[in-house]
């Protein structure tokens, strides 16, 4: 099974800054990759599609980037309703996994 | 407006059994795939299975073969999820997601998600 291997855990940062997260997969998945938000007592939704799509009516403050192993994911300017856990996930071969999930929070 | 609902969680004792559905509206439901996902209590994602638009295919994690049987009745526009032998690692919060067209590992609309517990 491919593993993803997500960092930090968490973070806290400010209002207008730039956050980053990464997300490393335990093997080649060319652009099989995507990123997820969960908001408190919510269910996932779909931020980001292969490596960098955009899902429609997601706000271009978001981005992704990387590709074969080794992923970013970008928020350009951390609004208080990003407050949220994020998840990236693979779908290469199944089993599809995820991994563990960054919370951000607001400094 | 497109919609998945999830049914059928419940308390259930180790070894029991449960079946989940999930009705959907707002987009057609029988040129989708679909899927089953779960999340344990302040956990993280876990896939758990995979079921074709047709339903001639099916996948699931290793963790839930040979115990769970993905199925979908496409005049009913509903999924479904029969759960045998539980076990206590299956208490979570089960969702059901459409795959994007052409992206079968991609889940794009999901449910609110219904609460399994298994307990003694």
């Amino acid at each position: 099974d491919i593993q993803m291997t997500q960092s930090p855990s968490s973070l806290s940062a400010s209002v207008g800054d730039r956050v980053t997260i990464t997300c490393q997969a335990s093997q080649d998945i060319v652009n099989y990759l995507n990123w997820y938000q969960q908001k408190p007592g919510e269910a996932p939704k779909l931020l980001i599609y292969d490596v960098y799509n955009l899902q429609t009516g997601v706000p271009s403050r978001f981005s992704g980037g990387g590709s074969g192993t080794d992923f970013s994911f970008t928020i350009s300017s951390l609004q208080s309703e990003d407050v949220a856990i994020y998840y990236c996930q693979h779908y290469h071969s199944d089993p599809w996994t995820f991994g563990h999930g960054t919370k951000v929070e607001i400094k | 407006e497109v919609q998945l609902m999830e049914s059928g969680g419940d308390l259930a004792q180790p070894g029991g059994s449960l079946r989940l559905s999930c009705g959907a509206s707002g987009f057609t439901f029988s040129i989708y795939s679909m899927n089953w996902v779960r999340q344990a209590p302040g956990k993280g994602l876990e896939w758990v299975s995979y079921i074709s638009s047709r339903g001639n295919t099916i996948k699931y994690a290793d963790s839930v073969k040979g115990r769970f049987t993905i199925s979908r009745d496409n005049a009913k526009n509903s999924l479904y999820l029969q759960m045998n032998s539980l076990r206590d690692e299956d208490t979570a919060l089960y969702f059901c997601a459409r795959a994007s067209l052409s992206r079968a590992g991609t889940f794009d609309i999901w449910g609110q998600g219904t609460v399994v517990t298994v307990s003694s």
